[in-house]
């Protein structure tokens, strides 16, 4: 089955320990995403990457780092959790980009508290 | 500032009428347009696109229609049934871009 998987699903920590949300789709696609969706701001693109080592800042980048040294795997780290980083995180990926025929596939989402 | 408006954060509608969620947008760069569907508790789903070099496309019980002139997208849902009860995001893209801009969402409640 076609899908993206995301973990954990849930998840509270404190601030400032190091997490990692790690990110996999089986599809083969070239393009991942990170998103956040907060309430009444819908959601807000934090990284993105066009392919294997080649990542990009998206609309909310601060306080989150990423990684691609697999094509199938897309991991966001926090490195220093703060509580403005409380939210639901969502990961994506797509054949090639975010243009005409390479709708974004979604993951289930990840519920991040930090405390 | 957000580029792309659902300026209706919830909506209802009766069972067999029609829904109709709007969608305005302000970069004219955009040029593919797309209308997620998402449910509690699960990642938003995709429902249905445009480019802009058309104005209507449709899909079963779906239809989206574009006016590029006043930068103003609109997705039909005809018949309305219960299970079309979710949050819409509408999302705008350049055709060559790798950034997807979303709107706020519009909560769609249709009741029987």
């Amino acid at each position: 089955e076609a899908q993206v998987t995301q973990n954990p699903r849930y998840l509270i920590t404190v601030t400032g320990k190091k997490l990692t949300v790690t990110c996999s789709q089986n599809m083969n696609h070239e393009y991942m995403s990170w998103y956040r969706q907060d309430p009444g701001l819908g959601l807000r693109q934090i990284y993105y990457s066009m392919n294997v080592e080649v990542t990009d800042k998206g609309d909310v980048p601060e306080g989150y780092k990423v990684s691609r040294k697999e094509k199938r795997n897309f991991p966001l780290i926090l490195e220093s959790p703060s509580p403005n980083q409380t939210s639901l995180y969502f990961c994506a990926s797509s054949r090639l980009g975010t243009g005409v025929d390479n709708e974004q596939f979604f993951g289930p989402g990840t519920r991040l508290t930090v405390l | 500032d957000q580029q792309v408006k659902q300026n209706s954060p919830s909506l209802s509608v009766q069972e067999g009428r029609i829904s109709i969620l709007n969608c305005d947008y302000t970069n004219s760069m955009f040029d593919y347009f797309l209308w997620y569907k998402k449910y509690p508790a699960e990642g938003p789903t995709f429902l249905i696109s445009i480019s802009s070099i058309k104005d209507k496309n449709e899909d079963g019980r779906f239809t989206v229609f574009l006016n590029k002139s006043a930068k103003h997208l609109s997705l039909h849902i005809v018949p309305s049934q219960p299970g079309d009860s979710a949050v819409y995001f509408c999302a705008a893209s350049e055709n060559s871009g790798y950034a997807l801009n979303f709107g706020k969402g519009t909560s769609l409640l249709v009741t029987p």
